[in-house]
Parts: C-alpha cells; structure tokens; sequence
C-alpha cells in the first residue's frame, strides 16, 4: 500500500540555525504535499504545503521543495526560533492522505 | 463557518462497549476521512470516502467501521471496544485540487478515547 516515510524522527538545533525535514513517498499519483505542525494536545496546523506541479515554494521562513522524480519532497525552516520547536508532519496523496511519522524539533536557546 | 466539529471531546470506554464518534463539517467538501493518533505517534487513517455514499479502508481499519449517507457527516463506529483503541481520533475533510484552499485538509479539534 502507499507509505510515507519521515526523517529525521528528532531534530535538534540551535537558535538561529536552519532544519530540514526529509519525506519519501510511494504512491506516484500523489499530487498534494502538505507540512503541518502539532503542539501538545492540538489539532495539525498546516505551515506550508506544495502541489505537484510546483518544484519549490517558500513562505517567510519556511520552504518546501519537491522532487517527483524521485518521489521526494523536504521541509526547510531556516532562522529558528524557539516557538519552532514541535511536531512536524508531512503527507502525501490526492484525495486519500497518508501522514509520515513525524520530526520531533528543539530549537535551543 | 465551523469548519470540522467533533463530538465527543473526551470519552471512557469499557472494554467489549461500542459507541460511534460524531464529525461534521459544513464546507460541503466531498472528502472525508478519519485518523488515529497514538501517543508520540503519527497520523494513521482508518478509513475515508470520496462523497455520499462512498467509503474505503485506510491502514488501520480493524475494528472500525464508518458510513456517509450525507455529504456533512461522517461518524466513525468502534464495533467492541479494546484498550488497543485508545487513542486520539481526528476527523479530517478537503475538497478538489482547484482554487486557493483546494486540496487543504482541515481538522476537527480531535476525540481523547480511552478504553479501560
């Protein structure tokens, strides 16, 4: 069946620094690739998302490039900031939605 | 505009007990679906469906069931509960790939299950 597949599952970085959330998908029909961000308790938010015919989009500090080639798509934040720090989910699909694992950010003061 | 609206917010089972979590949503989208979410876990969907009338198994369906004889709602069903099923349930809607929010799924605020 189709898989999501997310790396790094924790990520540490210091203030100030870039983080680069990696995702790998299966089902080549995926056409939409949403980020999200989870805090304790709370619904995702999504921070940024990328349709397939789009490479890279970039929102303030946020980016998202995508690769169908290789059915790949990355999550840029650069100029972390301590209120980075959650949960962040990627997902792929078209109408049916398969989330990865999710990355696991501290940003360190 | 209430977007996604789930009921309940929080319940305790028993085991072998069933019970149906409610969701609707009112921005006629024909996209619905249903996830789980285990502590320190991701989002695994269960099942999902298309429009009125039209559902399918996701990667968690076992134990589950669901219907959608509107396009609004869509309840999701725990035929005999099991502590394997506590969990975070949320409930999801999107619609097409056109306009500026096509294809942007929206969540319910999520159901705290627990069964003991």
């Amino acid at each position: 069946g189709e898989n999501v597949e997310q790396h790094p599952s924790t990520l540490s970085v210091q203030e100030g620094d870039s983080a680069v959330i990696k995702c790998t998908y299966s089902d080549s029909a995926s056409n939409y690739f949403p980020w999200y961000k989870q805090e304790l308790g709370k619904r995702p938010q999504l921070i940024i998302d990328i349709r397939s015919n789009v490479g890279e989009k970039k929102d303030q500090r946020i980016a998202v490039t995508l690769n169908k080639t290789a059915k790949h798509f990355s999550l840029h934040i650069t100029e972390t900031q301590p209120e980075d720090s959650a949960v962040y989910f990627c997902a792929a699909g078209t109408y049916k939605y398969i989330f990865g694992t999710g990355t696991r950010l501290k940003v360190l003061a | 505009n209430a977007g996604v609206t789930q009921t309940p917010k929080f319940q305790v089972l028993k085991t072998g007990q069933s019970m149906t979590l409610q969701c609707a949503q009112d921005m006629n989208h024909e996209y619905m679906s249903w996830y789980r979410q285990d502590p320190g876990m991701g989002l695994r969907l269960i099942h999902y469906s298309v429009g009125a009338g039209i559902t399918d198994q996701g990667e968690v369906p076992n134990g589950y069931n669901v219907s959608r004889s509107t396009t609004e709602d869509f309840p999701l069903r725990l035929l005999s509960a099991a502590p394997s099923q506590t969990s975070v349930y949320f409930c999801a809607s999107s619609t097409s790939g056109t306009g500026s929010t096509g294809n942007t799924i929206y969540f319910g605020e999520g159901s705290w299950l627990t069964v003991v």
